[in-house]
């Protein structure tokens, strides 16, 4: 079945530092991806998305993540994070060619991401 | 242009009784997922509808748990006689319906929280 990784439950960080938040999945067909970030006491929200071309995404809020299909990862970045990008992330993905609706996604547990003042 | 819609936000039920969550897409959405989510964990998807017509309901439980999208109104995603076990956030979202699913956006409402006592 396919699955969706994320390594870090918890990341903490100074305003400043760089992000990299990691993202694996396991299926070999072609996918479609994706990362959500859940602010607190919000809902999730689209930051960035992957269909096809060239496998540097960039998002909103300076957020963005690399394709790199031999390694099944889908990992986010973003140079210097702030106070206001303490949230969770999510990684998704959705399968194409994989029988049914091809609809739902498929998400991995979330990264908590801490940004200290 | 509102977004997806979702109540009641918290909802509370002693083991055995029925709990009804409803999601309204947004305006000009024809398709809407629901998802749950435990403690701890991603969310996982439950069902895929477009109106009237159930798509995939792969990730429903096989008993207890049933969705609806009725012509008119909102979705319904019904639990019939609750346990411990179902209190979790459900999320649901819904995208325009256009081409192939797995291309399009899922935009998020804000969940319910299902509490089982």
């Amino acid at each position: 079945a396919q699955s969706v990784s994320q390594h870090n439950h918890h990341v903490i960080l100074s305003e400043a530092a760089s992000l990299e938040l990691g993202c694996n999945y396991s299926y070999g067909g072609t996918v479609n991806l994706f990362w959500y970030v859940q602010y607190p006491g919000q809902h999730l929200q689209l930051l960035l998305k992957y269909f096809s071309g060239d496998p540097l995404v960039k998002g909103i809020k300076g957020f963005e993540a690399e394709f790199i299909k031999s390694k099944f990862s889908f990992n986010l970045r973003k140079p210097s994070v702030q106070w206001s990008d303490t949230a969770e992330y999510f990684c998704a993905v959705n399968t194409r060619g994989y029988g049914g609706s091809q609809g739902n996604l498929i998400f991995g547990k979330g990264t908590k991401l801490s940004v200290k003042p | 242009n509102a977004g997806v819609m979702q109540n009641p936000r918290h909802l509370v039920r002693r083991r055995g009784q029925e709990a009804r969550l409803r999601c309204s897409p947004m305006k000009g959405h024809s398709h809407v997922y629901w998802y749950r989510q435990l403690p701890e964990e991603g969310l996982k998807f439950m069902v895929y509808l477009q109106k009237e017509n159930i798509i995939d309901e792969s990730g429903m439980p096989k008993e207890r748990f049933s969705a609806e999208f009725p012509k008119e109104g909102p979705s319904i995603l019904r639990i019939q006689q609750v346990v411990r076990g179902d209190s979790a956030a459900y999320f649901c979202a819904s995208s325009p319906g256009q081409g192939l699913s797995s291309y399009n956006e899922q935009f998020f409402g804000p969940g319910t929280r299902l509490t089982v006592l």
